[in-house]
């Protein structure tokens, strides 16, 4: 596609369940990164992943959080037993691997953890 | 990656010239200075980056000072869309797998 797009865009989900958002990067695209912005906060860092290099996982705030891209371009985030601080909007960007290369943004995935 | 510092917010005239200024004094030679803005409710847009030399495209320019410690984007006829949080962000052009550290950016409300 034209550019980043991520699904959901509105998750609602109850305390304890399971979910999964995804994003579908550029085309050509090989460095995906996903960010987390609270409400009225900056972005916080999660994790990056560049071609086939293990991924840099130091932002993943807790174990319940997990990321995997497959077939180096789809990307699922995945977070288990979600508590209300998790609620944010999750977002998404991809970019070529030189190392000058802007980002590129979806719109992101709101989660509402109720 | 250097830190970054920006001023909370700021205000500009519709028409007018935004400077949004940043500083990165514990900049080091081989990182870029990039400039994003985030609209509210959408995703971070990439505005401009450079490394030494001035840089201008079609949304800005950019004006680094000759140490480096400091540069200012500046918008030259700010309208209302222009109603963003603007970031400073300093990289690495090392090509090793360094994300982007956002700050809290500057807040510009661009005024009718």
């Amino acid at each position: 596609g034209a550019g980043v797009s991520q699904s959901p865009s509105n998750k609602v989900t109850e305390k304890g369940k399971d979910v999964e958002l995804r994003c579908d990067p550029i085309s050509g695209h090989t460095a995906l990164y996903w960010y987390r912005q609270s409400l009225g906060q900056g972005l916080e860092f999660l994790i990056y992943f560049q071609g086939n290099s293990a991924p840099d996982k130091s932002g993943l705030p807790s174990d319940r959080f997990s990321a995997e891209r497959t077939g180096g371009s789809v990307s699922t985030l995945t977070i288990q037993r979600t508590q209300q601080e998790d609620s944010a909007v999750y977002l998404c960007a991809s970019s070529y691997p030189s190392t000058s290369r802007e980002l590129f943004f979806g719109e992101g995935s709101r989660l509402t953890v109720l | 990656d250097a830190k970054t510092t920006q001023p909370p917010s700021m205000d500009c005239a519709e028409g007018r010239a935004a400077n949004l200024p940043c500083n990165h004094s514990t900049i080091s030679g081989n990182e870029y200075v990039y400039w994003y803005r985030q609209i509210h409710s959408q995703g971070p847009q990439y505005i401009i980056h450079g490394l030494k030399n001035n840089e201008t495209n079609e949304m800005a320019s950019l004006i680094i000072t000759e140490d480096r410690k400091s540069s200012t984007l500046i918008l030259p006829h700010a309208t209302l869309r222009d109603t963003a949080v603007y970031y400073c962000i300093v990289r690495l052009s090392s090509g090793s797998a360094r994300q982007l550290t956002f700050g809290s950016g500057t807040q510009l409300t661009v005024l009718p």
